[in-house]
């Protein structure tokens, strides 16, 4: 009850298009949902977040979509650029304790 | 600010040594996590501290140990070091505000 799936494990998008990368969870006490973008080499970075309440979040070219009742969220990224190849991490947030549970990755390569 | 910063960032061990990561944020946050990333497998949660002088385990704390003597400090000791430990490590902290967390550049560790 406390995995989050991720899929596609690897992604190749050709530049100017839509990477949509997907996370379903089981525990509905998760109440925080961020992505994380990780470089080679380096940490994970937060790219975006959400909560429950809403069902979208935009910020720049990233947008979560969040489907409560589906307890499905996705992430994307439009407009690829080659700069977006990295690593992208879902995770969600347990409510009352401190832990995050992370999805397993996806790879995602922006061609020029 | 330095952010969260680890030491060392590569490490080879023997099977059997042990070994202390260094993790150290200047952010004062009270909340501190280590984190070991698996190809493939995402991040699972060893050990995490909600404040100093208090720990709780994580998803996979077998093997390892952790204390929280200062805000700022919060060290990973592997004890008898085994092949499957070899990971990428990352320390990560957060305030008690938000549910961001900042993350490390990791420590690289491979037992032979």
């Amino acid at each position: 009850q406390q995995q989050v799936k991720q899929s596609p494990q690897s992604l190749i998008v050709q530049k100017g298009g839509i990477s949509i990368i997907n996370c379903a969870y089981e525990n509905t006490a998760f109440d925080y949902f961020p992505w994380y973008q990780q470089f080679p080499g380096k940490g994970p970075a937060l790219l975006i977040a959400i909560r429950p309440d809403v069902s979208e979040k935009k910020e720049g070219r990233f947008t979560i979509s969040f489907n409560k009742s589906a307890k499905q969220f996705s992430l994307h990224i439009m407009d690829s650029q080659p700069g977006d190849s990295a690593t992208y991490f879902c995770a969600a947030a347990l409510s009352g304790t401190y832990k995050y549970i992370f999805g397993t990755g996806t790879r995602l390569k922006v061609l020029a | 600010n330095a952010g969260v910063t680890q030491t060392p960032k590569f490490r080879i061990l023997k099977i059997g040594q042990s070994m202390t990561l260094q993790c150290t944020q200047d952010m004062n946050h009270n909340y501190m996590y280590w984190y070991r990333q698996d190809p493939g497998m995402g991040l699972k949660l060893i050990y995490y501290s909600v404040g100093a002088g208090i720990t709780d385990k994580g998803e996979v704390p077998n093997g390892y140990n952790v204390s929280r003597s200062t805000t700022e400090d919060f060290p990973l000791r592997l004890e008898l070091a085994a092949p499957s430990q070899t990971s990428v490590y990352f320390c990560a902290s957060r305030t008690g505000n938000t549910d961001t967390q900042y993350f490390g550049p990791g420590t690289r560790l491979t037992v032979l």
